[in-house]
């Protein structure tokens, strides 16, 4: 079974501009959460869909968004880029995201990098 | 707050010496507790898990047992190789959330 993919693997932006990061899950897997993670916060949980569905939320901004399709694949988006969102963002899938017992698999992430 | 706490890194250990890199948690209830590794340029990988309190979840020669009277969750090695130097991540279920620990980077020389 393939894994957890993510694209870009790496993206470059000033800011102001705004960026959409990719996430294929695993096949059958509903759940996709996305987390930043950067040398100084550490990973920070940003969101989690589930059935096309936002389902959890972290002490993000607005301008932190995602989404979900049908067939689970899942969308980030970031607007008005901050240099503090230089950061690398990991998204994770599990089967069915069943209050955390479930076992996450990571994609490599996206580094993101703002100018 | 954050809800996980582990040691510091980094940690710097000769091949075959004994690992331990503590973990404590603050949450309600009965979480599950995982141990994640990250190798350079990769993304996490989940390492081991204990659902239920004297739990032991194992791996690769890893081991942690989840002790809910002092909500610790210490990761440990009888011997550990090279190849497991990596940052190590402790974390826990809280609210449906997985909150993470800061990272232990372990460095094992030859």
């Amino acid at each position: 079974k393939a894994g957890v993919t993510q694209t870009p693997r790496y993206l470059i932006k000033t800011r102001g501009q705004q960026v959409t990061l990719s996430c294929s899950p695993i096949s059958g897997h509903r759940s996709v959460s996305w987390y930043q993670q950067t040398p100084g916060q550490g990973l920070q949980f940003l969101f989690e869909y589930f059935s096309e569905t936002q389902r959890n939320k972290g002490n993000f901004p607005g301008r932190f968004s995602g989404r979900q399709f049908s067939n689970s694949r899942s969308e980030m988006n970031v607007s008005t880029l901050e240099l503090g969102d230089s950061a690398l963002y990991l998204c994770a899938s599990s089967l069915r995201g069943d209050r955390g017992a479930d076992t996450q698999y990571f994609g490599p992430g996206t580094r993101l990098t703002v100018l | 707050g954050n809800s996980v706490t582990q040691m510091e890194g980094p940690v710097t250990l000769s091949e075959e010496a004994f690992l331990t890199i503590n973990c404590t948690y603050t949450a309600t209830g009965y979480p599950s507790l995982f141990w994640y590794v990250q190798y350079p340029g990769e993304g996490l990988q989940l390492l081991l898990k204990a659902t239920k309190a004297d739990d032991k979840g194992s791996n690769k020669g890893f081991e942690a047992t989840y002790r809910k009277e002092t909500t610790s969750f210490h990761l440990e090695k009888g011997s550990v190789q090279v190849s497991d130097s990596a940052v190590y991540f402790c974390a826990v279920n809280r609210d449906d959330k997985i909150i993470f620990g800061k990272g232990t980077r372990l460095h094992i020389l030859p």
